[in-house]
């Protein structure tokens, strides 16, 4: 099961890009690596998900360096309602076990 | 696409009552959904993995007798929570994964909801 490790909280400003970078040391071959996004009193929101290198989608771009050992959820030019709750969630693509086991999750804060 | 409706979004009940939370898949397939409890300021518990046409399967510490889990149809999983208490009062969140292989299990979740046993 490979455990995840992100930053409890961050702040940035409007209109700022970040970064939030995701441990996962133990992470195995067949894993892939999904963020989440979740506001208060709402389900999450799946984000991007990615297996290596660099993916990107309207949302964010998701960095993962070759060893995969760590990944970096990168969001451009924040709002203020980018601010929420993000999860880093490691598992396997075609098994659901693994999958499921959310960690802390990192507190977004965007001020004005 | 991939929209997963919960139903209903808040309730309150008195204690010792039962409550029926549903979750749909509105637009796919699900043959796995699973239910999750998140307190405030915490992160999202997995309570169970519900599979269609046969019995959920409950993580450890979770009475199976207490929160029954249905899931009669590729698009549809109840949760009922038996017997309410106080202390069962949280925030409900279901979530389904697609049938296709394709989607490499990403998971599309419901709004939540919210259980306030009085």
């Amino acid at each position: 099961l490979a455990k995840t490790t992100q930053p409890i909280s961050m702040d940035s400003y409007e209109g700022q890009e970040v970064n939030i970078t995701c441990s996962h040391n133990n992470i195995a071959t067949n894993d892939y690596i999904t963020w989440y996004q979740q506001f208060p009193s709402q389900g999450p929101r799946f984000i991007i998900q990615g297996y290596k290198t660099k993916v990107t989608n309207e949302v964010a771009s998701l960095f993962i360096p070759a060893d995969r050992k760590s990944s970096t959820l990168s969001l451009p030019r924040v709002s203020l309602s980018d601010t929420a709750v993000y999860y880093c969630l490691v598992g396997d693509g075609n098994n659901a076990g693994n999958m499921l086991t959310f960690g802390g999750g990192t507190r977004l804060m965007v001020k004005p | 696409g991939a929209v997963v409706s919960q139903h209903p979004s808040w309730v309150i009940c008195k204690s010792g009552t039962s409550v029926k939370i549903e979750c749909r898949s509105l637009d796919f397939q699900a043959t796995t959904m699973f239910w999750y409890r998140q307190f405030p300021k915490q992160s999202l518990m997995l309570m169970a993995t519900s599979n269609e046409g046969s019995k959920a399967t409950y993580e450890q510490g979770v009475e199976k007798d207490k929160f029954l889990i249905n899931h009669a149809s590729l698009t549809l999983s109840t949760l009922t929570v038996t017997s309410a208490h106080p202390e069962d009062s949280s925030f409900y969140i279901c979530s389904a994964r697609a049938r296709a292989v394709l989607a490499k299990n990403i998971q599309y979740f419901g709004a939540g909801t919210r259980l306030s046993v009085l």
